[in-house]
């Protein structure tokens, strides 16, 4: 079975704190990507990455950025948090070519006071 | 701007009834629609998919319906039962095939 793991089920932060969200896939997946899931809104896409060292920005990349040093890794920053980056962050993982049947992690319950 | 959109926002049904939820959307550029399904505390998975050339598509008591003309898709849970309380979420991806854009999701509950 595929399993994503994500670092952290619930994370409380300041304002303005520098945050690092990890993700790990054990199914040697080239596809790895980040979401939040907010109320109403779904899933939102904020960076996906095809490859080590390589990123795309999603939908909402704005106060994100993203590192994939090893293949199994993604990790999500956000260099100063802010109130509006409270959210529920998922990650997922698909195999190449096409990213139709992704993989997520439980997701991290983010709270930024 | 969503460019796929679902309703409705949560959902209300009694055990042994049919649950339906409805997606649309914009872009003729899709051609693969899949329904994942969150229960609380978990990421989704994947329920059920379907490519625009079938009108229908059937896994157990879950039906997907599609209508290309309409650019309209939706989910029916046939016999719906507890267990099936969970987040519903269409979502479909384009032709490129490196991102799924998803609906706002279904909250379902189905009450004994």
């Amino acid at each position: 079975d595929v399993k994503v793991t994500q670092s952290s089920r619930y994370l409380v932060k300041r304002t303005g704190e520098k945050v690092f969200l990890e993700c790990v896939q054990d199914m040697d997946h080239e596809n790895m990507f980040w979401y939040r899931q907010d109320p109403g809104l779904g899933l939102r896409l904020i960076y996906f990455s095809y490859d080590v060292k390589m990123k795309e920005k999603g939908d909402i990349p704005e106060g994100y950025s993203v590192s994939r040093e090893k293949k199994e890794r993604f990790s999500l920053i956000l260099e100063s948090a802010s109130t509006n980056q409270t959210s529920m962050y998922l990650c997922a993982s698909s195999p190449p070519p096409r990213a139709n049947t992704q993989y997520f992690g439980p997701g991290t319950r983010l709270t930024v006071l | 701007q969503q460019q796929v959109k679902q309703s409705p926002q949560s959902l209300i049904v009694q055990k042994g009834g049919i649950s339906i939820i409805n997606c649309a959307y914009e872009n003729t550029a899709f051609d693969y629609f899949p329904w994942y399904q969150q229960f609380p505390g978990k990421g989704p998975a994947l329920l059920i998919a379907i490519r625009p050339d079938v009108s229908e598509k059937k896994e157990g008591r879950f039906t997907i319906s599609f209508n290309k003309s309409a650019k309209q898709f939706s989910l029916h849970i046939m016999d719906s039962q507890p267990g099936d309380s969970a987040t519903y979420f269409c979502a479909a991806v384009g032709n490129a095939g490196n991102m799924l854009t998803f609906g706002g999701g279904t909250r379902l509950m189905v009450k004994p």
